[in-house]
């Protein structure tokens, strides 16, 4: 079993379509979560930072995390074709220690 | 948020040279991070490198094929050497700055 599980998709949905986002992980002593955007031929940009368990918002993304089920989720509501990337979650145990990415989420939203 | 400055952007090498990945960081860090991402699959860790000391490598990689030098707190070089195709991938260099970690553009290697 991999540390860090994501399905890679495709995933295609409409403008304007709530995306839900979801990554699952093994190691218990994860604290520091988040969540990536990466466009073709970009390196990746941070969109989401969370520590420990509970939920963040900014603007139209929402990052929760469940450390009892090891479960974490991007939620982007209104979608919009330039939300079109790869979406990566990333985690570690330690502030400074590097990241454990999952495989990441390609994401299309039509217009 | 740290701003690096990551090149080249692309390569394309002969099989058995060598290619050196610079990144520049505008900022004073600790660590610099190395990053190999191959096609369909997530980033996977080269090495942490930090100043004044060899850099540490992942399982699966060793310092003679990735030769990383640290010489100051802003820069970080990245050289695969001997390559073969299978080296063909994006490698990307990351810092931790504040919350979160950033991450240079990237550098597409492709070895024939």
């Amino acid at each position: 079993q991999k540390e860090v599980e994501q399905d890679p998709g495709p995933l295609s949905v409409p403008e304007g379509a709530i995306v839900s986002l979801n990554c699952t992980y093994s190691n218990s002593a994860f604290q520091y979560f988040m969540w990536y955007r990466q466009y073709s031929r970009k390196g990746p940009e941070l969109l989401m930072y969370t520590y420990s368990s509970g939920n963040k918002e900014d603007g139209r993304f929402t990052a929760q995390v469940d450390k009892s089920s090891k479960y974490i989720s991007l939620f982007i509501r209104d979608s919009q074709p330039s939300d079109s990337a790869t979406y990566l979650c990333a985690m570690s145990d330690q502030a400074g220690t590097a990241l454990i990415f999952g495989k990441g989420t390609t994401l299309s939203v039509s217009s | 948020s740290a701003v690096i400055s990551q090149k080249p952007s692309r390569d394309i090498c002969q099989r058995g040279t060598s290619l050196t990945i610079q990144c520049q960081v505008d900022s004073q860090v600790t660590m610099m991070f190395w990053y190999r991402q191959q096609p369909g699959q997530s980033l996977t860790l080269i090495a942490t490198a930090n100043q004044g000391s060899e850099a540490t490598y992942e399982s699966g990689f060793v310092i003679d094929k990735f030769p990383i030098s640290r010489p100051n707190l802003t820069f970080s070089t990245l050289t695969v050497s001997n390559m073969s195709p299978e080296d063909s991938s994006i490698y990307l260099c990351s810092v931790q700055h504040g919350y979160g970690y950033t991450f240079g553009s990237g550098t597409r290697l492709t070895v024939v």
